[in-house]
């Protein structure tokens, strides 16, 4: 397996654009999460997924984000717009249902927002 | 709420000198401790998994451990390419069972 795959790898784009950040999970895990890492706040989990359902959105910061799962291979994470403090690491991860503990990370995907 | 504190935040040690990181935790009943390596510019690698007090794992020049309130990651003659941040996670037994990280400790180790 190829791990998981994330979507742009760099991504800059000006205040006030929409950005869509893609990931693609591992085959068979049926637990996604979407991260983001700064140095001021570490890693903080943004919303995470079961079967492709969204389970817990609380720690996505404001109406500006949004993520969807339309299938068991695919989810976005969008932001519109976007604002210079979104810049950041973000992460996708996916886990089986034995060990949401165990993850799987993707590469991750560095935003600048100028 | 569960708390995770991970220390010290950052160490040199020289190649061959053995160190312990720590990770301490509150969690209303423990389901499983995990450890992360993260190198720059990388996602965070899954390394062990610890279920109970006194439990222990090892992996080359590293053995994670287990209490009922912190775990340690004992790194014995580390080599450069140990030089990685290695963060905790701390999985609670009510709830959604989704683990709560802490913040890291960046390891630099000298040649």
């Amino acid at each position: 397996d190829a791990g998981v795959i994330q979507s742009p790898r760099h991504e800059v784009t000006e205040m006030g654009q929409e950005v869509t950040l893609r990931c693609k999970p591992i085959s068979g895990h049926d637990y996604l999460f979407w991260y983001r890492q700064t140095m001021m706040r570490g890693l903080e989990l943004l919303i995470y997924f079961n079967n492709n359902v969204p389970i817990d959105d609380s720690g996505m910061p404001e109406d500006r984000f949004s993520a969807k799962m339309p299938n068991a291979s695919f989810s976005t994470l969008k932001i519109q717009p976007s604002e210079p403090r979104d810049s950041a690491v973000y992460f996708c991860a996916s886990s089986d249902w034995t060990g949401q503990g165990e993850q799987y990370f993707g590469p991750g995907t560095r935003l600048t927002v100028t | 709420e569960d708390q995770v504190t991970q220390s010290p935040e950052a160490l040199r040690l020289q190649e061959g000198e053995s160190s312990s990181l720590n990770c301490s935790y509150t969690v209303s009943g423990l389901r499983g401790l995990f450890w992360y390596r993260q190198d720059p510019g990388k996602g965070p690698e899954f390394l062990f998994t610890l279920y109970s007090a006194g439990e222990e794992k090892e992996k080359e020049r590293l053995k994670a451990t287990l209490t009922k309130k912190e775990s340690f990651l004992h790194i014995t003659a580390p080599k450069p390419e140990d030089s990685a941040t290695y963060l905790c996670a701390v999985q609670a037994s009510g709830g959604s069972y989704i683990p709560t990280f802490g913040r890291g400790t960046s390891l630099i180790v000298h040649p």
